[in-house]
């Protein structure tokens, strides 16, 4: 079985320029996640999907993050435009379904510096 | 308020010791419980879980976990750690009163297993 799919693995941005990350979750996943983890920290979760309609996404800054799922699949995260905080290792995780009980896979991450 | 607490930021382990990494929450109501473990580079990967019957729960690799519910604890263990153990460990919860079924994460702890 395919696992979570990121890209890029890793960008390089100036701040104020913008960005985006795409994630392919794990194929009948109805249950898709973004989250930034900054170094030396739990993930934090930005956005939550349930087939292509958001469940959560209290703590995303929409001033200048964005996230898509198109057709319940795939999905993108852009952030614009992009501070120096915003540096961190963006994580999408996909599950069966959004019940309580159902444990996340992740993907290997994007890893995103803002210079 | 809801929270995950990882008492030590690193955990040092001779090779073939018994190893154990701490785990405490706090939550309104009754929690599922995870553990995620993170290789350097890499997405976390999901270890084991709680959710309800024996409070012994076995995992991948050889890990274990113990629920107490009366320490609110939730401690990951392992009777003989090998150097390939060396990563960092997650513990998370999700609060069954909560509708959105967010898992709540620590902050991390770093386990070094040393030859």
């Amino acid at each position: 079985e395919a696992g979570v799919a990121q890209s890029p693995r890793y960008k390089i941005i100036e701040k104020r320029q913008s960005v985006a990350f795409w994630c392919n979750p794990i194929s009948g996943h109805a249950t898709l996640y973004w989250y930034q983890q900054i170094l030396g920290q739990g993930p934090k979760l930005l956005i939550q999907f349930q087939n292509n309609g958001v469940v959560d996404d209290s703590q995303l800054p929409k001033d200048r993050f964005s996230a898509e799922r198109l057709k319940g699949v795939d999905s993108t995260l852009k952030i614009q435009p992009a501070k120096l905080e915003d540096s961190a290792v963006y994580l999408c995780a996909s599950s069966l379904l959004a019940g309580s009980y159902y444990e996340q896979y992740f993907g290997p991450g994007t890893r995103l510096t803002v210079t | 308020a809801q929270s995950v607490a990882q008492p030590e930021d690193q955990v040092n382990v001779a090779e073939g010791n018994p190893l154990t990494v701490k785990c405490t929450y706090s939550v309104s109501g009754n929690p599922y419980l995870f553990w995620y473990v993170q290789y350097p580079n890499r997405g976390l990967q999901f270890l084991l879980k709680y959710i309800t019957g024996d409070n012994l729960v076995k995992g991948s690799y050889g890990f274990e976990a113990e629920f107490n519910k009366s320490q609110t604890s939730f401690h990951l263990k392992k009777p003989s750690a090998l150097v390939s153990d060396s990563a960092l460990y997650f513990c998370a919860v999700r609060d069954l009163m909560d509708s959105n079924y967010q898992l709540i994460w620590g902050a991390g702890t770093k386990l070094i297993i040393k030859p």
